[in-house]
């Protein structure tokens, strides 16, 4: 089945690291966008891409980057992690409308 | 930016009863709502939108209703079963900008 795939699925981390969170789809879409959790928070936009030439901020993007290697790879990066951005991510697809697919998510852990 | 606040934070039904979530919405400009369930270890799943030139849309057991006068939306699930317990989220987009602004969401749970 054509799917959302992140990886790591979890990963605990230093204060100061730099890491990265990867997302890859097998759907075809051109959209593609990362959110992250926080209970009592839902979801917020960190960064979202329409084509690979295009990133656009979202309403959190201070700490994060992202870079659109292909249509269908769209990774994270924090380049200086802090506890903080402890958090649930999920990457997420669109085809051309709002309806969004999620990835199945990373456990980021900062200590 | 578009706020959309969601209420309750928990809920607590019985099996059988039905739930209510409600949210409101910041911009008059906002016209597609939709509705994500999230089991427990689990991705935000579609599971029901509706655009604003309808007011009610529904699909089994699950409604959604808008008011766009007021700027709010709700989610009702009738007859509630135990697979309905998950954590549920709205939101709100803005016509052509294909970016989703989330509630905080709702914590149900359903009691045996």
């Amino acid at each position: 089945d054509a799917d959302v795939t992140q990886t790591p699925r979890n990963r605990i981390t230093k204060t100061g690291k730099r890491i990265m969170l990867e997302c890859s789809q097998t759907k075809g879409h051109d959209r593609m966008y990362w959110y992250r959790q926080d209970p009592g928070l839902g979801l917020r936009l960190i960064y979202y891409s329409f084509d690979v030439k295009d990133i656009n901020k979202g309403e959190i993007s201070d700490g994060y980057s992202v870079s659109r290697q292909a249509q269908a790879k769209f990774s994270l990066s924090l380049e200086s992690a802090i506890p903080n951005q402890t958090a649930l991510y999920f990457c997420a697809t669109s085809a051309g409308t709002e309806k969004l697919f999620f990835g199945s998510g990373t456990q980021l852990s900062v200590l | 930016g578009e706020n959309v606040e969601q209420h309750p934070s928990t809920l607590s039904v019985q099996e059988g009863d039905s739930a209510v979530i409600k949210c409101t919405y910041s911009d008059s400009a906002s016209n597609y709502f939709p509705w994500y369930k999230q089991e427990l270890g689990k991705r935000p799943q579609l599971i029901i939108d509706i655009r604003s030139n309808v007011g009610e849309k529904k699909d089994q057991r699950i409604a959604v209703t808008l008011n766009k006068t007021a700027k709010h939306f709700s989610l009702h699930i009738t007859e509630t079963q135990p697979e309905d317990s998950a954590v549920y989220f709205c939101a709100a987009s803005m016509r052509g900008d294909y970016k989703l602004s989330f509630g905080a969401g709702t914590t149900v749970t359903v009691r045996a």
